[in-house]
């Protein structure tokens, strides 16, 4: 158990819609950054938020976008929903300069 | 950061050492060598990271050979709740660097 909880655990849409995932971090961590994992491949980076600002992004199109809140909670959208977003999100926090990632359980999200 | 190559799967029985190499030949000096684990349905979990000297901790030993150029992952004692995919990864640790690049894995399986 990490503390660190995403909700929800699973999401079922079709493809054109828009998706909210949300990340609550683990207390203490100021830090979160979104992961996508495609079936039987490792966890893709996204990007990272740091005192509500994005720092750090990986190679994913501008309609994955997120924000973090005063509290460090973290949420990530994407829209225009393709079939290839299916996959499982996982949120992950730290302290800023932290060793080690915290991970979530992830959210599925499955594209119709 | 530097790619690392993992064999694909690999079985161990239960009880004994599980012994799980790594490559990362073109390591730079300033990079780690970090491991997650991903058990099905949950998020990585981290397990050990290491610079050029040995570690241990209380899930694992890590061993990082002189040249750094491959490491080995020990779990002492391997019990059927260690099946699961582990991740190698080699990452500068900078300050606000929390991205991790993850590769496919190397799927361990217990066998009882």
């Amino acid at each position: 158990e990490t503390g660190v909880t995403q909700s929800p655990t699973h999401l079922i849409k079709t493809r054109g819609q828009q998706v909210t995932l949300r990340c609550s971090s683990q207390s203490g961590h100021n830090t979160v950054s979104w992961y996508q994992q495609a079936l039987g491949q490792g966890p893709q980076f996204i990007f990272q938020y740091y005192r509500e600002e994005e720092n750090g992004r990986g190679n994913f199109p501008p309609r994955f976008s997120g924000l973090q809140f005063p509290n460090y909670s973290s949420e990530l959208n994407v829209n225009a929903l393709e079939l290839d977003d299916s996959a499982l999100y996982l949120c992950a926090s730290s302290s800023i300069g932290g060793e080690k990632l915290f991970f979530g359980s992830g959210t599925q999200l499955s594209v119709l | 950061d530097a790619k690392t190559t993992q064999p694909t799967s690999m079985d161990c029985a239960e009880g004994r050492a599980a012994n799980l190499p790594c490559n990362h030949s073109t390591i730079s000096g300033n990079e780690y060598v970090y491991w997650y684990r991903q058990i099905h349905s949950q998020g990585p979990q981290y397990i050990i990271h290491g610079l050029k000297n040995n570690e241990t901790n209380e899930m694992a030993s890590l061993i990082i050979t002189e040249d750094r150029k491959s490491s080995t992952l020990i779990l002492p004692h391997a019990t059927l709740r260690d099946t699961a995919v582990y991740y190698c990864i080699v990452r500068v640790a900078l300050f606000g660097n929390e991205k991790l690049t993850f590769g496919t894995g190397t799927r361990l399986t217990i066998i009882p």
